[in-house]
């Protein structure tokens, strides 16, 4: 079945350390990759985005991504995290495909940052 | 004006009522969303307009009913919904649906509860 990926549902950091969530998607064709992140209390908010062009995109406040098609993922990074990362990350994806339009959300990772 | 609105914040309905949640945007997108969210889930697309035509409803029960009066203003109109239609309604907004990058903005959402 067509679905994303997030394997990590929780992840907890200390300050400082890197970060990297893992993104994987079945769909085929062209598609459009997404990552939301929802601070505590706050409502989903764009992170970066991958439409075409160089595979290493750069977002807000540090974060990147490479979309790599071979192995359908869209990994998010952050070389060094911050108390304030503390969020809920989904990965998303949208595809169209056999005529259907498809905006799927991953199940979310919970990041927790350690002051 | 990047923000998109949704009223009300909270909705407490019995079975038998009809309600309307609304949502507004300002950024000349011509595609809105309505997501459903279930507590630790990812959203859920429900409906999809662009340029005011129903262009996707993801075979959502007829109990929930949308309308697009016009290119800023979406409702999501409710009637004999069941406890299970608990949940956090999200709107959104892009862009475009087919056209260009489809990254989307988020209102709050509207929490509702159905006793």
């Amino acid at each position: 079945a067509q679905s994303v990926s997030q394997h990590n549902h929780h992840v907890i950091l200390s300050e400082a350390a890197s970060l990297e969530l893992g993104c994987n998607y079945s769909y085929g064709g062209t598609v459009n990759l997404f990552w939301y992140v929802q601070y505590p209390g706050q409502h989903l908010q764009l992170l970066l985005k991958y439409f075409s062009g160089d595979p290493l995109v750069k977002g807000i406040k540090g974060f990147e991504a490479e979309f790599i098609k071979s192995k359908f993922s869209f990994n998010l990074r952050k070389p060094s995290v911050q108390w304030s990362d503390t969020a809920e990350y989904f990965c998303a994806v949208n595809a169209i495909t056999s005529g259907t339009y498809k905006y799927i959300f991953g199940t979310g990772t919970r990041l927790k940052v350690l002051a | 004006d990047t923000e998109v609105t949704q009223t009300p914040k909270h909705l407490v309905m019995g079975m038998t009522n009809k309600k309307s949640l609304k949502c507004e945007q300002h950024m000349g997108h011509r595609a809105m969303y309505w997501y459903k969210q279930k507590a630790k889930k990812p959203p859920e697309l429900m409906f999809v307009y662009s340029y005011e035509k129903l262009s996707i409803n993801e075979s959502v029960p007829s109990r929930f009913s949308p309308e697009c009066p016009n290119s800023s203003l979406l409702n999501l109109h409710l009637h004999a919904l069941q406890p299970e239609d608990s949940a956090l309604y999200l709107c959104a907004s892009s862009q475009d649906l087919l056209a260009g990058p489809r990254d989307q903005y988020f209102g709050p959402g509207t929490r509702l509860l159905v006793l």
